[in-house]
């Protein structure tokens, strides 16, 4: 596809429940970032991928957040156990590699959870 | 700590004339990257401009210009000719060369709400 594609573009779920977000960069990226934004902030890392691995996962705030890009393209993000606060924009970015790179942006997944 | 400030939480401006979005950053690395984005009400984060710290010009992009002074650490952005589709929030970001060469994760500022009045 020509951009970055996240699905669903909303999610609305019960505490406790599990979900799964979907990410699906420009074709050539080898560089994937996800990113959670509250209402009225930046954006907060959560996870960077380079290829397949994760090559930063700091930003992941416990364990129940998770996530995959098993052949080092779509990229799923996973919520054990949701909670109240983990109601948010979720952001996913690709990007070429190299320091200047920009990061192009999806529209995002707005999770509910109530 | 910290690593971007956006110290202005919103600015106002009048149609057609300039304004400036401050940013300071915080950084040991010698090899960085600064960027900025602007993100409308529908939500997209759109690249406006970057800017290597090893770069001796400040970066432009039309009417958007990055005064970089590296010795402050301060990297703002200047908006020219203000536009009423300009009104949006600003994010400034840096992204560090972590141990080895590799990129690293880019580090977003709480924005800056700018609003062009007519």
């Amino acid at each position: 596809g020509a951009g970055v594609s996240q699905t669903p573009s909303n999610k609305v779920t019960e505490k406790g429940k599990y979900v799964e977000l979907r990410c699906d960069p420009i074709s050539g990226h080898t560089a994937l970032y996800w990113y959670r934004q509250s209402l009225g902030q930046g954006p907060e890392f959560l996870i960077y991928f380079q290829g397949t691995g994760a090559a930063d996962d700091s930003g992941l705030p416990n364990d129940r957040f998770f996530a995959v890009r098993p052949e080092g393209s779509v990229s799923t993000l996973k919520i054990q156990r949701t909670e109240r606060g983990d109601s948010a924009v979720y952001l996913c970015a690709s990007s070429s590699w190299g320091r200047g790179e920009k990061l192009f942006f999806g529209s995002g997944t707005q999770l509910s959870v109530l | 700590a910290q690593k971007i400030t956006q110290t202005q939480p919103g600015m106002f401006v009048q149609e057609k004339e300039a304004v400036t979005l401050d940013c300071t950053y915080d950084t040991s690395d010698q090899s960085y990257g600064l960027f900025w984005y602007k993100q409308p009400s529908s939500g997209e984060m759109i690249f406006l401009i970057y800017q290597g710290s090893y770069d001796e010009q400040n970066a432009t992009e039309g009417r958007y210009s990055l005064n970089f002074q590296k010795a402050r650490k301060s990297a703002n952005l200047v908006i020219s000719a203000s536009q009423l589709g300009d009104s949006a929030m600003y994010f400034c970001a840096m992204r560090e060369m972590n141990y080895g060469g590799s990129q690293g994760n880019l580090i977003f500022g709480k924005g800056t709400k700018l609003s062009v009045k007519p």
